[in-house]
């Protein structure tokens, strides 16, 4: 039990399919954050929510859609996606400025694979 | 530009073996460095945060020094086990700029019977 769950583990879609990634963290932080990872690529950043506002996004395409309703979930709205947005998605969650040295806690990932 | 360098990408060795993975970082401002283990099909894990004042941490088996001058890391792992088999990630955290990390690509360990 990592403290992090993420529905569904394994999503297959269409391009033209809208699903949504979800995510919640068990552990009382105060910031959420959506990663995708690529084989070979670095984690790359894609949200980050503290306190339930959004405060960073570093030039997401807007087929990705996030939605942070409270400190313990998150989703990840997904519409039109492309190929190459293939990915393992993963959630994770951490204590926000205090003295930054928290570890980020990670949940097991969405496999996504588009059609 | 930020950067984080990990070597090898792929290593193979014995059980029971020692073996050592290179992070070498660019990130400037500096905060923090971390290590973290990624099996297959999991998430990330954290093993050891270190700051600028710290030169080495300890978890178990693991071992990570820091030498900030020179920007490089180290993670040395004692005695490996099969379930050491994983991926390790080294990321850094620029200081004073929020939530920036900044991720290697991981060394794929694979420690064989």
């Amino acid at each position: 039990e990592t403290g992090v769950t993420q529905t569904p583990r394994h999503l297959v879609m269409g391009m033209t399919n809208k699903k949504s990634l979800k995510c919640e963290q068990h552990l009382g932080h105060n910031a959420m954050y959506w990663y995708k990872q690529s084989a070979k690529k670095p984690l790359e950043l894609m949200f980050v929510y503290s306190l339930e506002e959004r405060v960073e996004n570093n030039s997401v395409p807007s087929r990705f859609s996030p939605e942070c309703p409270n400190s313990s979930h998150l989703f990840l709205h997904l519409h039109t996606l492309q190929p190459e947005d293939s990915a393992l998605y993963l959630c994770a969650s951490s204590q926000y400025r205090t003295g930054g040295n928290q570890p980020q806690h990670f949940g097991d990932g969405t496999r996504l694979s588009i059609l | 530009k930020n950067q984080v360098e990990q070597s090898p990408q792929s290593l193979i060795i014995l059980e029971g073996k020692n073996c050592t993975l290179q992070c070498n970082y660019t990130v400037s401002p500096f905060s923090n460095l971390r290590w973290y283990k990624q099996d297959t099909g999991r998430g990330p894990v954290s093993l050891t945060i270190m700051t600028f004042s710290e030169n080495t941490k300890s978890n178990g088996r693991y071992t990570a020094t820091l030498d900030a001058d020179t920007k490089q890391s180290s993670l040395h792992i004692t005695a490996s086990q099969l379930s050491d088999s994983a991926s390790y990630i080294c990321v850094v955290r620029r200081s004073n700029t929020g939530n920036q990390f900044y991720f290697g690509t991981g060394t794929s360990l694979t420690v064989i019977p």
